[in-house]
Parts: structure tokens; C-alpha cells; sequence
């Protein structure tokens, strides 16, 4: 099994600023990690697959780097809507798994 | 575009057994794993399992037990049955769908459901 390990738990930062939240796995996933955004009583939304591929009209500011166990999802100019959980997700290591999420406030 | 709708019932007592199903509009159900994931109020998402088109599932080997997940080709519908409720699995309960030509990504969601277990 998997285990992804996000980090920070919770970010907190102004609009404008750039915002880089951490996942890392317990064993080489390749490129193979996604990232999801969930607002409050919503489903996620799928933002990054193949660790750098944005998905459909996600907007520009949002980008994926990693590989192998050290990702990286970067926002480069927050805006007060990016407000919200985001998770990392595998599926090509053992049973798919999540991160335990990162909590970011905009203030 | 693949749209996903799920129901079943929101409210059972500790040792009943869930029932839930996902409808599939705008596509069919080939070239797809189908999924159910979990939310427990306030907490994480938890994979509970997959199925293909043709029958072949795999379960979180947590939940391995008590979970069976069957599809439905004549509705294009998936449903998710998990025995032996208690309390520890109210959660909001999402179907998805992961695209066999890549990505290895869950996309797209249904809305949820909240299913409660109480005495």
C-alpha cells in the first residue's frame, strides 16, 4: 500500500501570493499522481493528472511538477475562490490512495 | 460528456446493509473503471473499490469483507453494496470514473450522497 503525506496541513496566504503544497509517497509512483480541489458540500474536482497535466478549464495558475515520490502542486497568483482542501491521489502503486489533504485559507 | 448520478438509501441502523447505485449519462460503460469513494464528515477520501465493464472489481483490502461492487450494462448503471454497517461509516459516498486511455485519475464525480448509520 501507498501512503501519500501531504504537507502543511493548513496554508494560509494573501491573494497574489504563490501558494506550493507538498505530497509525497511511500514508494515511486512515476509521474502518475493527481490533485483534486473540494469545496465545502461539493465533490472534488480534478485540477492535475500525470502530476503536470492540467485538466479541463483549470485555470493557467494552477501547475504540477514531481516525479518518482516528491510532488508539487503550485499556485502562482492565489485569488480568494482557490480557498479549499486539495488532495493528491495515486493509482499506480497498490490500491489507489489519497493524501490526507491540505487546507488552504485565503486571508 | 460522462455525467455520474448516485442514490440509495441515506439512513440505516448499525449491522444493515448499504445499497447504492451510480448511474451512467452520456457514455457508456466501457473504456472505464467505475469507483466508489468515501468521506467521512470532516475527514479524508477513502477508495472503497472498482469495477470494468465486464465484472472485474478490486476493493480497498480494508473494506475487502463487507464490500461488493456489481455493474449493470443494461441500465449503464454500478452499484455499490457494503454489509455489516456500523457508525464508523456514515460518510458522504461519491461514484467516479477513472478513463482506461490514461491519466489513472478519478474524473468525472457524482454529487455524493451522505449515508448515516444510527441507532
Amino acid at each position: 500500500e501507498t501512503v501519500l503525506t501531504q504537507s502543511p496541513d493548513i496554508l494560509s496566504l494573501s491573494p497574489g501570493e504563490r501558494a506550493a503544497l507538498s505530497c509525497r509517497a511511500s514508494h515511486s509512483l512515476t509521474s502518475s499522481l493527481a490533485w483534486y480541489q473540494q469545496k465545502p458540500g461539493q465533490a472534488p474536482r480534478l485540477l492535475i493528472y500525470d502530476a503536470s497535466n492540467r485538466a479541463t478549464d483549470v485555470p493557467a495558475r494552477f501547475s504540477g511538477a514531481g516525479s518518482g515520490t516528491d510532488f508539487t502542486l503550485t499556485i502562482s497568483s492565489l485569488e480568494p475562490e482557490d480557498s479549499a482542501f486539495y488532495y493528491c491521489q495515486q493509482r499506480s502503486s497498490g490500491p489507489p490512495s489519497f493524501g490526507q489533504g491540505t487546507r488552504l485559507e485565503i486571508k | 460528456q460522462v455525467q455520474l448520478q448516485e442514490w440509495g438509501a441515506g439512513l440505516l441502523k448499525p449491522s444493515e446493509t448499504l445499497s447504492l447505485t451510480c448511474a451512467v449519462y452520456g457514455g457508456s460503460l466501457s473504456g472505464y473503471y467505475w469507483t466508489w469513494i468515501r468521506q467521512p464528515p470532516g475527514k479524508g477520501l477513502e477508495w472503497i473499490g472498482e469495477i470494468n465493464h465486464s465484472g472485474t472489481s478490486t476493493y480497498n483490502p480494508s473494506l475487502k469483507s463487507r464490500v461488493t461492487i456489481s455493474v449493470d450494462t443494461l441500465n449503464n448503471q454500478f452499484s455499490l453494496k457494503m454489509t455489516s454497517v456500523t457508525a464508523a461509516d456514515t460518510a458522504v459516498y461519491y461514484c467516479a470514473a477513472v478513463w482506461l486511455g490514461g491519466g489513472n485519475c478519478f474524473d468525472p464525480w457524482g454529487r455524493g450522497t451522505l449515508v448515516i448509520v444510527s441507532s
